[in-house]
Order: C-alpha cells, then sequence, then structure tokens
C-alpha cells in the first residue's frame, strides 16, 4: 500500500532485552517523526527527522532510547535495556517536507515488556 | 499540569446526535490546531486542521478556535454509528515545529444506532 508502514506490528519482550522497531514512511516524504502513545494517553512526541538527520529529538525520554534515518527514507527506532514502562504503541509518522504538511501515522508497532 | 486537557470521556450517545468534543490548552505559542480521529488499533488520521482563531465548517463536522479562551472545539452533526472512536485534539507552534504536536488523552465517543 501507499501508506506508512511499520513493522513489527506486535513485539513482546523480557526486561532488559534490545528491541528494534522499523518505520517505511511514504514514498518521497522528507519528514519522519517517532512517536509513542501509552493506555488511555494520546501520543507524546519522540523524535523528527528532516531527511537523514534528527532535527528534534527532544522528546527522548532517555539514553536508552536512540533513532536512526541513515538513507532518509526507512527509520529504525532502537531500544536498550528495556523496561516495563516502555510498553507502549509506538507510531510513526511522515509528512511531505515537515513545516506546514500533513501527519500521515502509521498503525503503529505494540511493545510489550514482561 | 499538561499544556493539553481533554475530558477522556467516555461519551455515549444515539445516533443522529450533535457531539460536542473539547480541549483547553496553556501554551500561547500555539497557532496550528487539528482534531484526529483513532480507530481502535489504527493509528490517527486528520479530521480537521484550523489555523489561529475561527471557526471551519467541513460536511457534518465544525471545529472552533477561540485563542484568547486556549479553549477548541469540535462539533459533529447527525452523528453515525460509524464516528464510534477515540478523538485527539492536537496543536503546535509551527514553523520548524510544525510536526511536534502536543496530543490531548483522547475521548472515546460511542454512537449507538
Amino acid at each position: 500500500g501507499a501508506g506508512v508502514s511499520q513493522t513489527p506490528s506486535n513485539k513482546v519482550t523480557e526486561k532488559g532485552k534490545y528491541v528494534e522497531l522499523r518505520c517505511d514512511p511514504i514514498s518521497g516524504h522528507t519528514a519522519l517523526y517517532w512517536y509513542r502513545q501509552s493506555l488511555g494517553q494520546g501520543p507524546e512526541f519522540l523524535i523528527y527527522f528532516q531527511g537523514t538527520g534528527a532535527a528534534d529529538d527532544s522528546g527522548l525520554p532517555n539514553d536508552r532510547f536512540f533513532a536512526v534515518r541513515p538513507e532518509g527514507s526507512v527509520s529504525t527506532l532502537k531500544i536498550q535495556r528495556t523496561e516495563r514502562g516502555d510498553s507502549a504503541v509506538y507510531l510513526c509518522a511522515s509528512s511531505l517536507r515537515g513545516q506546514g504538511s500533513e501527519l500521515f501515522f502509521g498503525e503503529g508497532s505494540r511493545l510489550t515488556v514482561l | 499540569q499538561k499544556e493539553v486537557e481533554q475530558d477522556p470521556g467516555p461519551l455515549s450517545v444515539p445516533e443522529g446526535a450533535i457531539v460536542s468534543l473539547n480541549c483547553t490548552y496553556s501554551n500561547s505559542a500555539f497557532q496550528y490546531f487539528m482534531w484526529y480521529r483513532q480507530y481502535s488499533r489504527k493509528g490517527p488520521e486528520l479530521l480537521m486542521y484550523t489555523y489561529s482563531s475561527g471557526n471551519k465548517e467541513d460536511g457534518r463536522f465544525t471545529a472552533q478556535v477561540d485563542k484568547s479562551s486556549k479553549y477548541i472545539s469540535l462539533f459533529i452533526r447527525d452523528s453515525q454509528p460509524s464516528d464510534s472512536a477515540t478523538y485527539l485534539c492536537a496543536m503546535t507552534a509551527g514553523g520548524t515545529s510544525y510536526g511536534k504536536l502536543t496530543f490531548g488523552q483522547g475521548t472515546i465517543l460511542t454512537v449507538h444506532p
């Protein structure tokens, strides 16, 4: 399809493990965003990429979280030493150019840390 | 105190009712105001978008922004069972931070046939 694609859709891991979540944005979209949505809450901003560079990573909660977008298309969110509090739906969104452009969200990756 | 406050509901109405959803906010820098609809286990999708104060209408949906009161509303006329979803308000200061949205908690709406 032509929408934002996220994999895996579900991930169950144990406390302390490393996790990678992948986002494939809409073709041609230069801006990419990661958000985190806890149960019963609205999404919270994590990080914004314009092209290959992280333009704003002010929402990353701590240094266990890291994201990359090496070729300006696919992005990976990496979480080290997972904690139970990391359990949430991780949403990716892309937009055509960032400033002033509508965000299109994927269906999210549901992470459960046991 | 959250930057954006939204009554989580849940809200249950009969088909055909008028629905009113609201958010208040505290950050005066917010200039762009959106309403997103989120179905269960899906990502949010943009429903309405307003810049600064004023009203905007799109079919059965009307969005209102009152910046002086820091209050935004979404009205749904002739509600349908297919409108049953979580409605999220979102806002941003714009500029290079346009996509850095601050969301409300979301209001769960159920429309009964």
